[in-house]
């Protein structure tokens, strides 16, 4: 059965420094991977996805992930966080024999400080 | 920029009692869904629904739950008989392509329900 594993639940960041957030999936065939923010009485926002082709994932507010399937991860990462970037990160996986069913991992909260 | 909306934001019921929770999806949205958070813990795919179907639904949802969609705009969810563990987070979500092309679903910001 497929799943998905952010192994941080809290990571503290200084505004300024990079982030990066762990996600591991497990899935027998190749998955569609996506990465989801989701800001205090906010909805789930996505900020990328990956399908297929260069393993490399710009997405929006500057955030980047990276697809290895070496290592079942697909990490998310920011060079330079700033204070709105402050929320909860959700890693999620949508099977491809599925219809549009999205298995989400636990989340990871991230507090900027200043 | 088009959104998805969910009334109400926050819904107090108590154990046994029916309830609806409304959702808006964004206009030319064709595929619609249903996830819940418990509280600490994970998001979960209750439903999805396209063509006045379900198209998938997981073991959570029983034949305590129900969806429809009454007319071209509202989507919901009904629980018949309320539980102290259906109190979570509820969030619909719609997308405007077939799921297997893996488009974006947007996520609406979800409804709070909390059973007494």
């Amino acid at each position: 059965a497929q799943s998905v594993t952010q192994p941080d639940i809290h990571i503290t960041v200084s505004e300024g420094a990079s982030l990066e957030l762990r996600c591991n999936y497990s899935y027998g065939a190749t998955p569609y991977l996506f990465w989801y923010v989701q800001s205090p009485g906010q909805g789930l926002q996505l900020l990328l996805k990956y399908f297929s082709g260069d393993t490399l994932v710009q997405g929006i507010k500057g955030f980047e992930a990276e697809f290895k399937r070496s290592q079942s991860s697909f990490n998310l990462r920011k060079p330079s966080v700033h204070w709105s970037d402050a929320a909860e990160y959700f890693c999620a996986v949508g099977a491809g024999d599925s219809w549009g069913k999205l298995q989400f991992g636990a989340g990871t909260q991230v507090v900027v400080t200043p | 920029e088009p959104e998805v909306t969910q009334t109400p934001s926050h819904q107090v019921t108590q154990m046994g009692q029916e309830v609806i929770l409304r959702c808006v999806p964004i206009s030319n949205h064709l595929y619609f869904y249903w996830y819940r958070q418990i509280l600490g813990q994970k998001v979960e795919f209750l439903v999805s629904f396209y063509n006045n179907e379900i198209s998938e639904k997981s073991e959570i949802f029983d034949d305590q739950f129900s969806v429809e969609r009454p007319d071209g705009s509202n989507f919901t969810l009904k629980i018949r008989s309320t539980k102290l563990e259906d109190s979570a987070m509820y969030f619909c979500a719609s997308s405007s392509s077939p799921p297997r092309s893996y488009n974006e679903q947007f996520f609406g910001p979800g409804t709070r329900l909390t059973v007494l």
